[in-house]
């Protein structure tokens, strides 16, 4: 398996505009999270799913990011508008129960 | 609420052991783990211990639980230059869904 996959890898946008990133989870996996990692604040849990249902996005910063899983196989989370307080690196993660699988994270700039 | 607490830094010598400590406060969790984050990397999963066990071994690895007083440590044995990372205790409810960081040990390795 080619394990979690995000893109883009690397984003640099302008203040204000809608950034939109995206995961691949593991086959078979049915819980997908979404973190986010900077230096002031750690990873943050912001939202996960369970067969493709929203559990607790309580960690979801505001109402600018929203997530989707709208299938097994794919989930996006968006910030809209973006602003450069945004900036970290974004984390996918999935698993079957217990241990969690990241994949190589989105490290967002934006300016 | 659930918290995870781990010292920021550690510093060894190539072949010395290192030792990572973590405190833990849900008393019910079910799993423990440690991931290890390389530079511009996603976490790893690296071992993970179940809260009836007190030990586990793997490789140069050595878990510790200590379910009492609610303590975790992972020890590195023969630490190389390559252990250099970041190290993260982490714990999962019952559910199974909703897993709790620490804030990460950064581990130095000097040649």
């Amino acid at each position: 398996d080619a394990g979690v996959i995000q893109s883009p890898r690397h984003e640099v946008t302008e203040m204000g505009q809608e950034v939109t990133l995206r995961c691949k989870p593991i086959s078979g996996h049915n819980s997908l999270f979404w973190y986010r990692q900077t230096m002031m604040r750690g990873l943050e849990l912001l939202i996960y799913f369970n067969n493709n249902v929203p559990i607790d996005d309580s960690g979801m910063p505001e109402d600018r990011f929203s997530a989707k899983m709208p299938n097994a196989s794919f989930s996006t989370l968006k910030i809209q508008p973006s602003e450069p307080r945004d900036s970290a690196v974004y984390f996918c993660a999935s698993s079957s129960g217990g241990s969690q699988y990241f994949g190589p994270g989105t490290r967002l700039l934006v300016l | 609420g659930e918290d995870v607490e781990q010292s920021l830094f550690l510093s060894v010598r190539e072949g010395d052991s290192s030792v990572i400590n973590c405190t833990y406060t849900d008393s019910s969790s079910t799993y423990l783990y440690w991931y290890k984050q390389e530079p511009g990397a996603g976490l790893q999963l690296l071992t993970y211990i179940f809260s009836n066990m007190d030990m586990k071994q793997d490789q140069r690895l050595t878990v510790l639980l200590n379910k009492k007083d609610k303590h975790l440590s992972l020890r590195i044995a023969d630490t190389q230059t390559g252990d250099s990372a970041i190290y993260f205790c982490a714990e999962t409810d019952t559910g199974g869904f909703k897993t709790i960081f620490g804030a990460g040990t950064r581990l130095f390795v000097k040649a």
